[in-house]
């Protein structure tokens, strides 16, 4: 059964600070992995997505890694700012037959002014 | 272009209701995500459509759980006799085959 872990539960950084949130998952048969925000009483946004033939993706100060065989994907994010504050979750799909997302615990970010 | 949509965004229902969720995908994505995000658990898969093919029922907790998708668009997610620990937030997604998956805004519900 594929398990998704996100360390750390809680983040609170200063504003201007690069950080990197990380994720790990238990069954390296992925099809692909997807890192999102979730800000309080929303949904999610994507940020990125990774395809697991891929090592990484950027997205403006975002950079998402993917290490399949062990398991672990990272999100930087670069020059943190206080708008960046927000639950982010990892999440990865196995693909075949069933295309259902498991999601990891997140990571809640505080960005401080 | 529009997002998905979800209706309603709050619903507060007395223990042995039944209630129904409704969800608007992004016009043209064939495949329909329905989870669940409660205290404690996390963010649950529950239903995942995709196009005419049987959906894929293995998230829902129980037989009091069901969900349909009509003419490959609109989906309702319908609980009978709700319980106190089916209060979460109900999300639905919706992707354009295998891509990103696109999520609403949610709905809130509360059983008292």
């Amino acid at each position: 059964k594929q398990e998704v872990t996100q360390i750390p539960a809680a983040l609170s950084v200063p504003e201007g600070e690069n950080l990197v949130l990380n994720c790990s998952f238990t069954d390296s048969a992925i099809y692909n992995l997807q890192w999102f925000r979730q800000d309080p009483g929303k949904g999610l946004t994507s940020l990125l997505l990774i395809q697991s033939s891929q090592r990484e993706q950027t997205s403006g100060r975002l950079n998402a890694s993917l290490d399949k065989s062990s398991g672990r994907s990272t999100l930087y994010i670069a020059a943190s700012q206080p708008g960046d504050s927000a639950t982010y979750l990892c999440a990865v799909k196995r693909g075949g037959a069933t295309n259902k997302l498991i999601f990891g615990t997140g990571t809640l970010l505080a960005v401080q002014p | 272009g529009a997002g998905v949509s979800q209706s309603p965004s709050n619903k507060v229902t007395e223990k042995g209701k039944d209630v129904e969720l409704r969800c608007d995908p992004i016009s043209g994505h064939t495949a329909l995500y329905w989870y669940r995000q409660s205290l404690g658990q996390g963010l649950e898969f529950l239903i995942y459509f995709q196009g005419n093919s049987a959906p894929d029922k293995s998230g829902l907790p129980s037989d009091r759980f069901s969900a349909e998708r009509t003419g490959g668009s609109v989906s309702t997610l319908t609980i009978q006799r709700t319980q106190q620990e089916d209060s979460a937030v109900y999300l639905c997604a919706s992707s354009s085959q295998p891509e990103t998956q696109y999520f609403g805004p949610g709905t809130r519900l509360l059983v008292l």
